[in-house]
């Protein structure tokens, strides 16, 4: 089993859709869990941190749930800007500086 | 600007001639990690550093090697490059070393061929 594992999409949602990601990772000590938003052939860019009790940001909503071990992204109001690869990125271990990064979820968001 | 530089942004090269990735960084960040992207198996760690003269292995450090001399630079030196090392490689740098839960600062990426 894989680490940290995504649906690789693609997900193909008309604009203003609701559209769901989820995220799965296998080590139940993990401590630090994020979204990174990737442009093809560009650089990872923090989307959102993900905190026990969940986030918002705008359109974006992180949630966590530790007893299921899984990180999920909803994004409301899909605009046609949010077409990207959705990277979950887990520290696995407290103190460590390990990084695990998702194959990342395809989205495109169609006009 | 705040950034996160990469050197060469492309490389070709022949397998067996040493070559050096520079990552510089201008935010006074302690931490600085390498990742390889490929196709299928997302960003892999290579390497990271907690501070000057701190490396340590991530996930795939075979045919790499780092150093951080100075706070603001961590090369990437790879000493006989093989074909299965053509991959897009990334630099990233965070704040401090206090919480993993810090943000990652990626440079552009530099996008190495091997033949």
């Amino acid at each position: 089993r894989k680490e940290v594992e995504q649906d690789p999409g693609p997900f193909n949602v008309p604009e203003g859709a609701t559209v769901a990601f989820n995220c799965t990772y296998s080590n139940s000590a993990s401590q630090s869990f994020f979204w990174y938003r990737q442009d093809c052939r560009k650089e990872p860019k923090l989307l959102m941190s993900v905190y026990s009790s969940g986030n918002e940001d705008g359109r974006f909503t992180a949630q966590l749930n530790r007893a299921s071990q899984y990180i999920s992204l909803l994004i409301r109001d899909s605009k046609l800007s949010d077409s990207a690869t959705y990277l979950c990125v887990v520290n696995m271990n407290a103190g460590t500086y390990k990084y695990i990064f998702g194959t990342g979820t395809r989205l495109k968001v169609l006009a | 600007e705040a950034q996160v530089t990469q050197n060469p942004r492309y490389l070709i090269t022949v397998t067996g001639k040493k070559l050096t990735v520079t990552c510089s960084q201008n935010m006074n960040h302690e931490y600085m990690s390498w990742y390889r992207q490929d196709p299928g198996l997302g960003l892999r760690q290579i390497y990271y550093s907690m501070n000057v003269e701190v490396t340590d292995k991530g996930d795939v450090p075979e045919g790499y090697k780092v150093s951080r001399k100075e706070k603001r630079n961590f090369p990437l030196i790879l000493e006989s490059p093989s074909p299965n090392q053509t991959s897009l490689y990334f630099c990233a740098s965070s704040p401090s070393t206090s919480a993993s839960t810090d943000t990652q600062y990626f440079g552009p990426g530099t996008r190495l061929t091997v033949l």
